[in-house]
């Protein structure tokens, strides 16, 4: 069975910080990974998603994801928050058998 | 495309009452999610379907919820009778595949009294 653990229910940043958002799954096999973002008062949009190939991957809105299989994880990354940035983020993973949702970290971005 | 559909955005209901929810996935979608959000609860997968077909309920919560899917186009969740703790917004989202990234509707707000 898969599972995906998000580090850091709350994560805070300065307006020009790095953002960082982590996240660790498991799965029996090569899963497909993703990054949604929830605005609120809206549904989940996708940030970015992981297949296959290049383990770098890039999203919309300037945020980028690095999927590392030795460790299991891919963590999100945008070089300088924005105000608009704010926002919950939820980490999933699928494969052809099942599919998770991470509990998801909200992000506070101060100016 | 216009996106996955959802209706009604707002229902406001008192405990006992019969709820109905739809959806309209994006054409030639193959999978249909439903979820529930609440803050105490975070985002929990109610049901899902492929090909119309319900593959996993495990997440429903009880008798008291329904879902289902009569064609490619539409599904509807049914909560009867509805109690103040199914308060939540509902999301519905489909996929291409069930493996593949999920678009999202903007979600029902259900309130009961």
């Amino acid at each position: 069975a898969q599972s995906v653990t998000q580090l850091g229910s709350h994560v805070s940043v300065s307006e020009g910080a790095l953002v960082l958002l982590r996240c660790n799954y498991s799965s029996s096999v090569p899963p497909y990974l993703f990054w949604y973002v929830q605005y609120p008062n809206q549904g989940l949009q996708l940030l970015l998603k992981y297949t296959t190939g290049a383990t770098l991957v890039k999203g919309i809105n300037g945020f980028e994801a690095e999927f590392k299989k030795s460790e299991t994880s891919i963590h999100l990354t945008k070089p300088s928050a924005h105000m608009s940035d704010a926002a919950e983020y939820f980490c999933a993973v699928s494969d052809q058998d099942d599919m998770r949702f991470g509990a998801g970290t909200r992000l506070t971005v101060k100016p | 495309d216009a996106g996955v559909i959802q209706s009604p955005r707002h229902e406001v209901t008192e405990m006992g009452q019969e709820v109905t929810l739809r959806c309209k996935p994006i054409s030639g979608h193959n999978s249909l999610f439903w979820y529930r959000q609440t803050m105490m609860r975070g985002l929990e997968l109610l049901i899902y379907f492929n090909n119309n077909v319900p593959i996993d309920d495990s997440g429903m919560p009880e008798d008291r919820f329904s879902a289902k899917m009569p064609n490619a186009s539409f599904s509807t969740l049914k909560i009867q009778p509805s109690e103040p703790r199914d308060s939540a917004v509902y999301f519905c989202a489909s996929s291409l595949r069930q493996i593949d990234e999920q678009y999202f509707g903007p979600g029902t707000r259900l309130t009961v009294t």
